[in-house]
C-alpha cells in the first residue's frame, strides 16, 4: 500500500528554535510539494520539487524556511527561527509527471502539526 | 490568481438524503480537479479527480462533476451516512506552470443518525 509518509506527526517547539520536518514520497513519484494548512488561510503550497530540482517556492517565507530534497526519497522543510505564526499543519504530497502529460493525481500524507509557543 | 470558492461552508443533513457540495474557480484554464476528504486532525483522502476533458467522474455513492467553461464543479453524495461526515475540500490543478493545486475552503459535513 504505497503512501507519503511525514515525520514528525506532531512537533511543539519554543519560538526560536529550528524545525525540521521530513517527508518520504511515494517510490517512483518525480514531484513533491510541500503545503500549509491554517484556519484562517486554508491549505496553500509552499514549494514543490520534479526529480528533486526546485521548481518554485514563492509561498515560502524565504527568510526563515528552507525546502531540499537530499535524495528522491526525502524531502525536508526547514524553519529557522520559528515563530508562533507557523503554528500550522504542514502537509507533503507527491505526484508522478509521466512524459509530456500534464494533469496528474496528487497523493497527500498525515502531516505534522506544528505549535510554536 | 486561481481562487476557489466552497458553498456551503457547513452542512447538516440526516442519515439517508442525497446532497450536493459546490465548488467554483475563477480561471477555467485547469488541468484536472480533485476533491479530497478530510477527517478531524486527519491528512486529506483523494475522492475523484476529473480531468479537465471530462464531464463527470463516479466512485460508489460519489459523483463529480465539471464544468470548466462556467468555473463550477459540483460533489453529489447519495444516501449519505454518518460515516461520511467530514469536511470536503476541492482543489484545481492549473495551467501557467505553476503545478500546486489551489484548494477552496471546505465544506463541512454533518450527517446526524
Amino acid at each position: 500500500d504505497a503512501r507519503v509518509t511525514q515525520t514528525p506527526r506532531h512537533k511543539v517547539t519554543e519560538m526560536g528554535q529550528e524545525v525540521t520536518m521530513r517527508c518520504q514520497p511515494i517510490l517512483g513519484h518525480n514531484t513533491v510539494f510541500w503545503y500549509r494548512q491554517t484556519m484562517m488561510q486554508g491549505l496553500e503550497l509552499l514549494a514543490y520539487f520534479r526529480n528533486r530540482a526546485p521548481l518554485d517556492d514563492s509561498g515560502m517565507p524565504k527568510d526563515r524556511f528552507s525546502a531540499e530534497m537530499p535524495d528522491a526519497t526525502l524531502a525536508t522543510l526547514k524553519i529557522q527561527p520559528s515563530e508562533p505564526r507557523d503554528s500550522a499543519v504542514y502537509f507533503c504530497a507527491s505526484g508522478l509527471v509521466r512524459g509530456g502529460r500534464v494533469s496528474y493525481e496528487q497523493y497527500f500524507g498525515p502531516g505534522t502539526r506544528l505549535t510554536v509557543t | 490568481k486561481q481562487e476557489v470558492t466552497q458553498i456551503p461552508a457547513a452542512l447538516s443533513v440526516p442519515e439517508g438524503e442525497n446532497l450536493v457540495l459546490n465548488c467554483s474557480f475563477t480561471d477555467s484554464a485547469i488541468y484536472n480537479l480533485q476533491w479530497f476528504r478530510q477527517d478531524p486532525g486527519k491528512g486529506l483522502t483523494s475522492l475523484l479527480l476529473i480531468q479537465s476533458s471530462q464531464r463527470e467522474q463516479t466512485s460508489g455513492r460519489l459523483n463529480a462533476s465539471l464544468d470548466k467553461s462556467s468555473g463550477r464543479s459540483t460533489l453529489y453524495i447519495a444516501a449519505s451516512q454518518p460515516g461520511d461526515s467530514a469536511t470536503y475540500l476541492c482543489a484545481v490543478h492549473s495551467g501557467g506552470g505553476a503545478d500546486g493545486l489551489t484548494f477552496g475552503k471546505g465544506t463541512h459535513l454533518i450527517i446526524q443518525p
